[in-house]
């Protein structure tokens, strides 16, 4: 079945970096775009951005722009989402999220399957 | 804080129909369509409702979205307890060079 896996939960220090994984099965991991999306504690849904596996294109959040690289590797079909410079407040579950396609159409802002989630804690 | 407006909550009763609005403008709903997520406790979202009213395989017809102008609603009736979640509508924005928008969140609660 069509499904994505994360890496396990990490705890970081300020001013660190992480890099959480996200493997794909069950369908060809380059033909959709992979979306990452936060979710810090109690709170909503954060866009941060997406990168397209067939050719690495990325467009990420305004917010995340000079934080953030998304990548992949099509040999495992796998994305990483690396974000640098950790704050506090960049504690959340951190998702991975595969773009909707159907009938031959894509939809913007849709995402039909998503990884487990990935807990990051940033903490002196 | 979120470009998109979502009541913080909402509630019913068993077999009630409930309504949730999602506001926005002009570059993000006024141009794009419109998704909606049901998130339950400890889990990650599940797509509820894409291209504005459509819904995926698997998701009851209990279940629709409209959109008009620069807003949307969810409306979910015959209310089961096992809908009690949190809802998110989401989007694109035209501006900042594109970029995905989340509402603040729902929480139906099945009184």
């Amino acid at each position: 079945q069509v499904q994505l896996v994360q890496s396990g939960a990490e705890v970081k220090k300020p001013g660190a970096s992480v890099k959480v994984s996200c493997k794909a099965s069950g369908y060809t991991f380059t033909d959709y775009y992979m979306h990452w999306v936060r979710q810090a504690p109690g709170q909503g849904l954060e866009w941060m951005g997406w990168i397209n596996p067939k050719n690495s294109g990325t467009n990420y959040a305004q917010k995340f722009q000079d934080r953030v690289t998304m990548t992949g590797d099509t040999s495992i079909s796998t994305a990483y989402m690396e974000l640098s410079r950790l704050r506090s407040d960049d504690t959340a579950v951190y998702y991975c999220a595969k773009g909707y396609c159907t009938g031959g159409n894509c939809y913007w802002g849709a995402f039909d399957i998503w990884g487990q989630g990935t807990m990051v804690t940033v903490s002196p | 804080q979120s470009v998109l407006t979502q009541p913080p909550s909402a509630s019913g009763t068993p077999g009630q129909r409930v309504t949730i609005s999602c506001s926005g403008s002009s570059s993000n709903i006024g141009s794009n369509t419109v998704n909606w997520y049901q998130q339950l406790p400890g889990t990650a979202p599940k797509l509820l409702i894409y291209s504005n009213s459509q819904r995926p395989s698997g998701v009851p017809d209990r279940f629709s979205g409209s959109k008009s102008g620069t807003s949307a609603s969810l409306a979910i009736s015959g209310l089961q307890s096992e809908d009690e979640a949190d809802y998110y509508c989401a989007t694109w924005d035209d501006s900042l060079n594109g970029q995905g928008v989340f509402g603040i969140g729902t929480k139906v609660t099945v009184l």
